[in-house]
């Protein structure tokens, strides 16, 4: 059975940057491709971009282009996102997601547990 | 890419049956067979309900059934049930081969 173990919560200030990571085990890790979806409080999801380990290539949302870096660990099973100048708006929960199958269809069956991200001065 | 359009909330009382739709476009829903309907309780992560249109994953209830038609697609509910209260989002693949969720339902059972 697959399992997505995020990092904890995290407290940021305005302008700085935030790294959370997913740990996945009993999987084919490097296959398939891993996204991030975060969730503001109250809110709906919202893609963020995703990375196929094997490959090693990352693509991202068009609104997050500049900010956001999603890199992967084949070595340790790990998923990486990096959201940088951070402001207030960025507070969410932010979820990595495995896509079902090798196709990449933006459809996921395992998620992470979520990591609470807050931005406050 | 504009998130697709789902109703705000939907209801129901036990037993009955309800339908969530989805509306998107060309470019998304109505142009390709990934579709899928995700369950998320208060506080838990979203839980994969439906894939490729109408496809259940293994341990899903089959009073959970999806289906798609032109631009739309729709989740149905049969048999509501308490714990079947939840919100409920639905996603597509897109033309910029990136998906896209719609804005949630919340399902209230009454």
């Amino acid at each position: 059975q697959v399992q997505l173990v995020q990092s904890g919560a995290e407290v940021k200030k305005p302008g700085s940057s935030v790294k959370v990571s997913c740990k996945a085990s009993g999987g084919t890790f490097s296959s398939y491709a891993i996204s991030w979806v975060r969730q503001a409080p109250g809110q709906g999801l919202e893609w963020m971009g995703r990375i196929i380990p094997i490959l090693g290539i990352a693509n991202y949302a068009q609104k997050f282009q500049g900010r956001v870096t999603i890199t992967a660990d084949k070595s340790t099973s790990t998923a990486y996102m990096e959201l940088s100048s951070l402001r207030s708006e960025d507070t969410a929960v932010y979820y990595c997601a495995r896509d079902r199958g090798i196709d990449s269809s933006g459809q996921y069956d395992y998620w992470g547990q979520g990591t609470l991200v807050t931005v406050s001065s | 890419q504009s998130a697709l359009t789902q109703p705000a909330s939907v209801s129901g009382s036990p037993g009955q049956s309800i339908t969530i739709s989805c509306t998107g476009t060309s470019s998304d829903v109505g142009g390709y067979n990934y579709v899928s309907w995700y369950q998320q309780h208060p506080g838990k992560a979203p839980k994969l309900m439906i894939y490729d249109v109408s496809n259940r994953p293994s341990g899903v209830s089959n009073r959970f059934s999806g289906s798609k038609s032109g631009n739309t697609a729709s989740l149905t509910i049969s048999g509501l049930q308490a714990e079947d209260e939840a919100d409920y989002y639905c996603s597509s693949y897109t033309s910029s081969s990136t998906p896209v969720f719609g804005g949630g339902t919340k399902l209230t059972v009454l």
